[in-house]
């Protein structure tokens, strides 16, 4: 069975705290994306990777940063957390071959106080 | 800005009945389109994937793309309670790694 895998379903930090977001997947799949869902904004796509080391920005990565040293893992970093960054955070992976079908995880809900 | 809107509902159907989701979008260049379906509190999953023009079926699923008014449409036959969830339609350009993601229809099916 296809498995993305997000290592925190809750987190609660504070304004200025430094936050990872991990992410692991077990498909073998090249490409790997970090989304933010928030009510009323839709899914929208801060960061993609389509191979090690590789990393582009999406739409918002204003505030975030992210890693990528094996192919099997993509980490999101807040740098100095916001209010503003409350928000449900989707990690997802595709192949190379399909690179439509995304496999999400099943996200982090991060809260900053 | 690539844009793709959708109405964001709720849409109610009774059980049974047919239920149409809509979806615009902006980019012309767009060659590929999807459905994607998110129960409350859980991560979207691919429903259908369409990339030319016409209609094509899937069980209870069919889905309609129509490129010249760049408008992609879900219809959900014989609707049940199971399928209360929100859509989302995803566009993709040619040769792009990224989605496009609407905000997604809520659709309610009342038994």
């Amino acid at each position: 069975d296809v498995k993305v895998t997000q290592s925190s379903r809750y987190l609660v930090k504070r304004t200025g705290e430094k936050v990872f977001l991990e992410c692991v997947q077990d498909m073998d799949h090249e490409n790997m994306f970090w989304y933010r869902q928030d009510p009323g904004l839709g899914l929208r796509l801060i960061y993609f990777s389509y191979d090690v080391k590789m990393k582009e920005k999406g739409d918002i990565p204003e505030g975030y940063s992210v890693s990528r040293e094996k192919k099997e893992r993509f980490s999101l970093i807040l740098e100095s957390a916001s209010t503003n960054q409350t928000s449900m955070y989707l990690c997802a992976s595709s192949s190379g071959q399909d690179v439509e079908e995304l496999f999400f995880g099943e996200g982090s809900r991060l809260t900053v106080l | 800005q690539k844009e793709v809107e959708q109405n964001s509902g709720p849409l109610s159907v009774p059980e049974g009945a047919i239920a149409s989701l809509n979806c615009t979008y902006s980019d012309r260049g767009s060659q590929s389109f999807f459905w994607y379906r998110q129960y409350s509190g859980k991560s979207p999953e691919l429903i259908m994937s369409i990339y030319s023009n016409g209609d094509k079926e899937d069980g209870r699923f069919t889905a309609q793309l129509n490129k010249a008014s760049q408008y992609v449409s879900l219809l959900i036959r014989d609707s049940q309670p199971s399928d209360s969830a929100t859509y989302l339609c995803a566009v993709s350009g040619a040769g792009s790694y990224q989605l496009t993601f609407g905000k997604g229809t809520k659709l309610s099916v009342i038994p």
